[in-house]
């Protein structure tokens, strides 16, 4: 079962633009972590956040979360062709000590040249 | 290095037959977790090993999943008469201590059940 919801399903921008996907979840949670996925295969972790922290960067990712409203944002800045992947965010629960993730269904991006 | 690999990249089955899908992660690590990717449910969580504890098997769909890990690397998720709702992507990813470790993904097995 899908821990939470992603906003929008897909999403399409022009090179240069900013994205910006929003990811919802219902239950308390240790971390949450965002990957990127091309071609249905493989996933690659870009950046997690803690529970206790609010905003965290890395290169042109930020990441925001709302424990209060349960959500997080991802917001990629300066996109690229290259960033056209589907993207989900993961979050580990409470009360979990290791990294089960509970996986949201993902925002499917295209970056148009 | 080497990341984590999987083999074999696609499995065409046909209903009731086993299949065997294999998962290397990478050397050193001591946690393995398996995911499966389906259209109608996302992606879910299977199983977990750390080291020489006993498993988290918690996700596993039916009692036709099975999965080891054997001398604490390789390891083999086995699916006993293969269903047409088995048909997903398997997903395997090892990180380096469990805990909440950063997950490296394999490029997954995609299975498709005729």
């Amino acid at each position: 079962s899908q821990q939470g919801e992603e906003d929008p399903q897909a999403l399409s921008i022009q090179e240069g633009e900013n994205a910006t996907m929003n990811c919802s979840y219902k239950t308390s949670i240790n971390n949450l972590q965002w990957y990127r996925q091309n071609s249905g295969r493989g996933l690659v972790h870009l950046i997690l956040i803690r529970s206790n922290e609010r905003e965290k960067h890395s290169g042109r990712l930020r990441v925001t979360l709302d424990t209060s409203k349960k959500s997080s944002s991802l917001l990629i800045t300066a996109s690229r062709a290259a960033d056209t992947a589907s993207y989900f965010c993961a979050s580990v629960l409470g009360g979990t000590s290791y990294g089960k993730l509970t996986f949201g269904q993902g925002t499917i991006l295209t970056v148009h040249p | 290095g080497a990341g984590v690999s999987q083999s074999p990249s696609n499995k065409v089955t046909e209903k009731g037959k086993d299949v065997e899908l294999r998962c290397d992660p990478i050397s050193g690590h001591t946690a393995l977790y398996w995911y499966r990717q389906s259209l109608g449910q996302g992606l879910e969580f299977l199983i977990y090993f750390q080291g020489n504890s006993a498993p988290d098997k918690s996700g596993l769909p039916s009692d036709r999943f099975s999965a080891e890990r054997t001398g604490g690397s390789v390891s083999t998720l086995t699916i006993q008469r293969t269903q047409q709702e088995d048909s997903a992507v398997y997903l395997c990813a090892s990180s380096s201590s469990g805990g909440w470790d950063t997950q490296y993904f394999g490029p997954g097995t995609r299975l498709t059940v005729l």
